[in-house]
């Protein structure tokens, strides 16, 4: 079975500052990781993915994250945020055998003037 | 851009009524997901539909629910005695196959009262 953990409910960040979003897995299996992005009254849309290959992911939006195994993390980052980026950011991974994603319980991104 | 479509957005319905939430996946998809999204908590997965059958479902999944692609097109999630806690945000999604990424409609809000 698969988990994911966001450590951070809440991330204030003023605007045009660089955003890291953290996140941590565990997995018996390997896995492949996805950040999805909720705007307000919206629903999911993704960000990025990693399947397989380099460990530096990019994404929409100028996201990017990085995958590392050894520490089971993969956390998105951002240079410079803008006020758009005001959303809720899920975390989630999926077993390489499993049609199901397991989300986390998301970081909401609150960008300050 | 093809995405996923619901409907409807918002339902409103009486305790132990049915409910019938609808979903257009992408039309060349072949996997469909429900998952739902309690306020303020992270989103969970349900089910898995492929080739008219359910091939993963969690344990919220009860008798309760069934899902059903009634036609080429329509994907739905029925849930025939409604409780309260069925209240949430319910997603669907569709993958091209099991190894692809998820894309996620816009959601349906359904408030149990």
């Amino acid at each position: 079975a698969q988990s994911v953990t966001q450590l951070d409910s809440q991330v204030p960040v003023f605007e045009e500052a660089p955003v890291e979003l953290r996140c941590n897995y565990s997995s018996s299996v390997s896995v492949y990781l996805f950040w999805y992005v909720q705007y307000p009254n919206q629903g999911l849309q993704l960000l990025l993915k990693y399947l397989s290959g380099s460990t530096l992911v990019k994404g929409i939006n100028g996201f990017e994250a990085e995958f590392n195994k050894s520490q089971t993390s993969f956390h998105l980052r951002k240079p410079s945020v803008h006020i758009s980026d005001t959303a809720e950011y899920f975390c989630a991974v999926r077993g390489n055998r499993d049609d199901k994603i397991i989300f986390g319980k998301g970081t909401r991104l609150h960008i300050l003037p | 851009e093809p995405e996923v479509t619901q409907t409807p957005s918002h339902q409103v319905t009486q305790m132990g009524q049915e409910v019938i939430l609808r979903c257009v996946p992408i039309s060349n998809h072949l996997y469909f997901y429900w998952y739902r999204q309690i306020l303020g908590q992270k989103v969970e997965f349900l089910v898995s539909f492929y080739n008219n059958e359910i091939s993963e479902k969690s344990e919220i999944f009860d008798d309760q629910f069934s899902v059903e692609r009634p036609d080429g097109s329509n994907f739905t999630l029925k849930i025939r005695s409604t409780k309260l806690e069925d209240s949430a945000m319910y997603f669907c999604a569709s993958s091209v196959n099991s190894y692809n990424e998820q894309f996620f409609g816009p959601g349906t809000r359904l408030t149990v009262l």
